[in-house]
């Protein structure tokens, strides 16, 4: 089955306290990008991968690292979170090709909860 | 840079009727997608209808149709015969795909409840 798959779904974790975000896809789709949502914001893009080993800010990205070793992998990297980085986190995925419409699928999301 | 407006922050429609969400864009940019997205509240994010901007014919999935006005720059939604499992948010997305290919830039959102 075609997916993008995130972990963990839901995680508390205390202030400064240095956690990873995993993200992989099976459809071997060059472009994933990284989404924070919050309420009456909408979903904002913190970073973005065109292929491995680029990567590239988005409209968000302080407080966040993130990777691109392989293809399938992009991983979140919160250093030292802050309590402002409490948010549903959602990673995409699509194909750069125009007959795709550059549809993007996602992960079903993550919550995360720093106090 | 491109701005995506939703100006309806909730709106809500009774079982069986119709509603048009409305949506409005900023762009200089000629080759670029619309997108509605749904988010039920299981919060997965589920693709609802695309429009390419070359192309004149509005979209149609089912019950869901657009209609997508280039020169006002405006891409609403129209859900017919609404159905209590439509309630949900609602995301309007622009992608440029001539720059910045891939990055999709969403509205603040329309949440939707379907009353019985």
């Amino acid at each position: 089955e075609a997916q993008v798959t995130q972990n963990p779904r839901y995680l508390i974790t205390v202030t400064g306290k240095k956690l990873t975000v995993t993200c992989s896809q099976n459809m071997n789709h060059e472009y994933m990008s990284w989404y924070r949502q919050d309420p009456g914001l909408g979903l904002r893009q913190i970073y973005y991968s065109m292929n491995v080993e680029v990567t590239d800010k988005g409209d968000v990205p302080e407080g966040y690292k993130v990777s691109r070793k392989e293809k399938r992998n992009f991983p979140l990297i919160l250093e030292s979170p802050s309590p402002n980085q409490t948010s549903l986190y959602f990673c995409a995925s699509s194909r750069l090709a125009p007959l795709t419409s550059y549809e993007q699928y996602f992960g079903p999301g993550t919550r995360l909860t720093v106090t | 840079a491109q701005t995506v407006t939703q100006s309806q922050p909730e709106m809500s429609v009774q079982e069986a009727e119709t509603v048009t969400l409305s949506c409005t864009y900023d762009t200089s940019e000629n080759n670029y997608y619309l997108f509605w997205y749904k988010q039920p509240p299981s919060r997965q994010m589920i693709l609802v209808i695309r429009q390419e901007a070359y192309k004149q014919q509005n979209a149609t999935e089912n019950r869901f149709s657009v209609n997508f006005q280039k020169a006002a720059k405006s891409f609403s939604l129209k859900i017919s015969d609404s159905q209590l499992g439509d309630t949900a948010m609602y995301f309007c997305a622009f992608l440029n795909y001539g720059g910045s290919q891939g990055n999709l830039i969403f509205g603040k959102g329309t949440k939707l409840s379907v009353k019985p």
